[in-house]
């Protein structure tokens, strides 16, 4: 299987804290991608990052990407309540398709 | 942002019917539609590649005349699920691809599938 494989799989914290979710991956990419899904709903484009990028930031959230060791990290920081979701990274090579990790299930107390 | 719209939003049915999901692309025009599978607590899975005007490329062990998809527009694929039986129940995505925008994808709300 190409997929990809995040962890950890489930992680509660308390708002306030940084969240960090880990992606690994199999094969060469041209760029990786993190989504949100809310339970029971579609997913939502949170970032991309390409294969030349090492960082890369958006609001609150910070993804690296490790090529030589095909991983990639997302960091949710001052995490809230509303956070609580399941996040997937995908991974594309040279066409759309795009091929999903395991997912991180998050949980935000108040 | 892009919008696309999946229906319908959940759908019962008995076993060895055949039910279809649309999904439409509504203020673009998406020459490749995706769709996924996911169980609970699962990731998703890539099914097959809908490519307007042509054939769908399927992902291996998808069975093409189980899931029957068609996209006979630019904005429109549609995946049928043919003899339904309890083991097709599955939580059901698709998703667009716009070029002009780059590579991230928009993603339908999904299609809930429950087959007794």
């Amino acid at each position: 299987s190409q997929q990809g494989e995040e962890d950890p799989q489930a992680l509660s914290i308390q708002e306030g804290e940084n969240a960090t979710m880990n992606c690994s991956y199999k094969t060469s990419i041209n760029n990786l991608q993190w989504y949100r899904q809310n339970s029971g709903r579609g997913l939502v484009h949170l970032i991309l990052i390409r294969s030349n990028e090492r960082e890369k930031h958006s609001g609150r959230l910070r993804v690296t990407l490790d090529t030589s060791k095909k991983s990639s990290s997302l960091l949710i920081t001052a995490s809230r309540a509303a956070d609580t979701a399941s996040y997937f990274c995908a991974t594309a090579l040279n066409t759309d398709k795009l091929i999903f990790g395991t997912g991180t299930r998050l949980q935000v107390f108040p | 942002g892009a919008v696309v719209s999946q229906h319908p939003s959940w759908v019962i049915c008995k076993s060895g019917t055949s039910v279809k999901i649309e999904c439409r692309s509504l203020d673009f025009q998406a020459t490749t539609m995706f769709w996924y599978r996911q169980f609970p607590k699962q990731s998703l899975m890539l099914m097959a590649t809908s490519n307007e005007g042509s054939k769908a490329t399927y992902e291996q062990g998808v069975e093409k005349d189980k899931f029957l998809i068609n996209h006979a527009s630019l904005t429109l694929s549609t995946l049928t699920v043919t003899s339904a039986h309890p083991e097709d129940s599955s939580f059901y995505i698709c998703s667009a691809s716009l070029r002009l925008l780059g590579e991230k994808l928009f993603f339908g709300s999904g299609t809930q599938l429950s087959v007794l």
